[in-house]
């Protein structure tokens, strides 16, 4: 289960706060992406970076924002402006490319209070 | 852009019976197709994957086919065992692009 993480395991945010969920890996990937899972949905896609200093808006983007500074970091902000927050978050990593496995972290689940 | 339909939501079979899982896609470009197993409070994990070129493909127990004239493609599971028991995911994507279209997921029920 090793080679990408996501923390906090659980998060509880008031209404209109931002919060930040990270992602790390050390499987050297140079793309990266983070998902919102609910119950009957399946997984949507919010953002991913194929590159440092790159990255692009997914199916669901509003009220999300994020950056890519470093290689192995791919953080997630959950802004005020996202109406409906509460989820389960995934973050995954791959090798750039079509063809190749999405590895994914253990998730996060917000609450908002 | 790519839309993934998956039926059944949920599939309740007995042990060693067999299990079919079906999704249809929209963009007759798509050319990679993986399933992805989620166990009970885990990630989901790659479990067989098809790309366009190639109408059928099996591992062990499971196996998926595709039929690119009808858009749509099917996971087998046969002899299924009460570990089988999660919920599958579909996915499709373009070539050139890193993004993998969902569909909403199977939820596998395998009784001993």
């Amino acid at each position: 289960d090793g080679g990408i993480t996501q923390s906090p395991k659980y998060l509880f945010r008031k209404e209109g706060q931002n919060v930040t969920l990270s992602c790390e890996q050390n499987l050297n990937h140079d793309a990266m992406y983070w998902y919102r899972q609910d119950p009957g949905q399946g997984l949507r896609l919010i953002y991913y970076s194929q590159i440092v200093n790159d990255f692009q808006k997914g199916d669901i983007a509003e009220g999300y924002s994020v950056s890519r500074e470093k290689k192995e970091s791919f953080p997630l902000t959950v802004t005020s402006a996202q109406k409906n927050p509460t989820a389960f978050y995934l973050c995954a990593s791959s090798i750039e490319g079509s063809y190749y496995e999405q590895f994914f972290g253990p998730g996060t689940r917000l609450t908002v209070l | 852009g790519e839309n993934v339909e998956q039926h059944p939501s949920t599939l309740s079979v007995q042990e060693g019976d067999s299990a079919v899982i079906k999704c249809t896609y929209s963009d007759s470009a798509s050319n990679y197709f993986p399933w992805y197993k989620q166990e009970l409070g885990k990630r989901p994990q790659l479990i067989i994957d098809i790309r366009s070129n190639v109408g059928e493909k099996k591992d062990q127990r499971i196996a998926v086919t595709l039929n690119k004239t009808a858009k749509h493609f099917s996971l087998h599971i046969t002899e299924t065992q009460p570990e089988d028991s999660a919920v599958y995911f579909c996915a499709a994507s373009l070539t050139g692009f890193q993004k993998l279209v969902f569909g909403t997921g199977t939820r596998l029920l395998v009784s001993p």
